[in-house]
This record gives structure tokens, sequence and C-alpha cells, in this order.
């Protein structure tokens, strides 16, 4: 099954600065890579995804990047606000009939 | 669309007690997956259906784990005798028919405390 990485666990941010976290993978079948975004005692919603065939993709202050030699793929959030805290997590999946893995998850906090 | 529905939303009980969690697809979603959250152990994957049939159940903890998925709007997952370290919470999500490039949408959970 997928091997799956998420760095780093915990992230403290200035509000307005940068955010990014990583993702490292090893199932080279994985084509598909989402970023998910759970609040606080809510349900995980998807935030941003990239299929293999693009490198970047961005919508509004949220970007995605892959790195498909290198197995990881990477979640940039500028422009921090408070509402971006919570946890992110990343499920690679690949071509196969497989489930999902997710990443143990990034605890984005943001500093007033 | 409704969304993902899960029932109940939160579940307290005594353990050796028999839990049953509920959950309807988003209509027209060919795959079901129920998932299991804890601090500890993260997000993890116990089962996954496509067109009502299971595929995947590697990730059911053991024999008092089962799930069911009589048709394609309603699957049920029972944990039979429960045990307190079955606490957690539970979610259930569909996506549409190609696994691999398409996004799950989740449910709002089930919260179970066993006693």
């Amino acid at each position: 099954g997928e091997n799956v990485e998420q760095h780093p666990s915990t992230l403290s941010v200035q509000e307005g600065d940068s955010a990014v976290i990583k993702c490292t993978y090893s199932d080279s079948a994985s084509n598909y890579f989402p970023w998910y975004k759970q609040e606080l005692g809510k349900r995980p919603q998807l935030i941003i995804d990239i299929r293999s065939n693009v490198g970047e993709k961005k919508d509004q202050r949220i970007a995605v990047t892959l790195n498909k030699t290198a197995k990881h793929f990477s979640l940039h959030i500028t422009e921090t606000q408070p509402e971006d805290s919570a946890v992110y997590f990343c499920a690679p999946s690949g071509g196969g009939a497989d489930g999902l893995t997710f990443g143990k998850g990034t605890h984005l906090i943001i500093q007033p | 669309d409704a969304g993902v529905i899960q029932s109940p939303r939160h579940e307290v009980t005594e353990m050796g007690q028999e839990v049953t969690l509920r959950c309807k697809p988003i209509s027209g979603h060919d795959y079901l997956f129920w998932y299991r959250q804890t601090m500890m152990r993260g997000l993890e994957l116990l089962i996954y259906f496509n067109n009502n049939v299971p595929i995947d159940d590697s990730g059911m903890p053991e024999d008092r784990f089962s799930a069911k998925m009589p048709n394609a709007s309603f699957s049920t997952l029972k944990i039979q005798p429960s045990e307190p370290r079955d606490s957690a919470v539970y979610f259930c999500a569909s996506s549409l028919s190609t696994l691999s490039s398409q996004p799950q949408h989740f449910g709002d959970g089930t919260r179970l405390s066993i006693l």
C-alpha cells in the first residue's frame, strides 16, 4: 500500500505570513493528489487537488505543487488568516482500485 | 444536494453493547468508504464499497466489526460487542466512479464513546 508522510506535524505562523506543508508518498503509480482541511469538530473537506499531468494549481490564496520525480507534493497558503487554522491532510492515490491512505495531518496554527 | 448523511451524530454506550452506525451516500456516487479517526492513529480507512460490493476490508480491526451496503443509498457499520478502545469518530464518505481521481465527500461523522 501507499506510504504517506506529512511534514511538519505542527506549523505555527503569524497572520499574513505564508505556510507550506509537504507530503511525500511511495507509490510511483499515484496520479491524484488532494489536500483536505479539517476544522475542529468538523468533517474533512477537499480544498484543492491536482492530477499527475499538471505541475501546479492555484486557487486564490491556496496552491498545490507536484514533483512526481521526487514523489512529493506541497500545499501553499499565502496571506494566512485566522480561519486557515485547522488540520490539513494529504491523500495521494494511484491508478488502481486502492482505498485512500491519508497522511497523519498537519496542525496549522495562525497566530494573531 | 444534501451531502453524505450519517446517523447518529453522537453515541454513548456501555462496553459489550452492539453499536450500529448508518450512512447515506450522495446520490449517484458509486464508492462508499468508512473511516475511523483517533488522535493516536489519525484517519484510517476501514472498508470501502464499489456498487454496493465490499472491495477492501483489510482495515477492519477485527471480527467484531462488520459493514454492509444493502443498496446504493444505505450502508451500516456494526460493532458487536463494543469495547472502550473502539471510541473514536467514525466518518463515512462517498465519491464518483473513478476512484483514484475523484475527491471524497465526507459526512459529519459519528462520535462514538464506549464506557
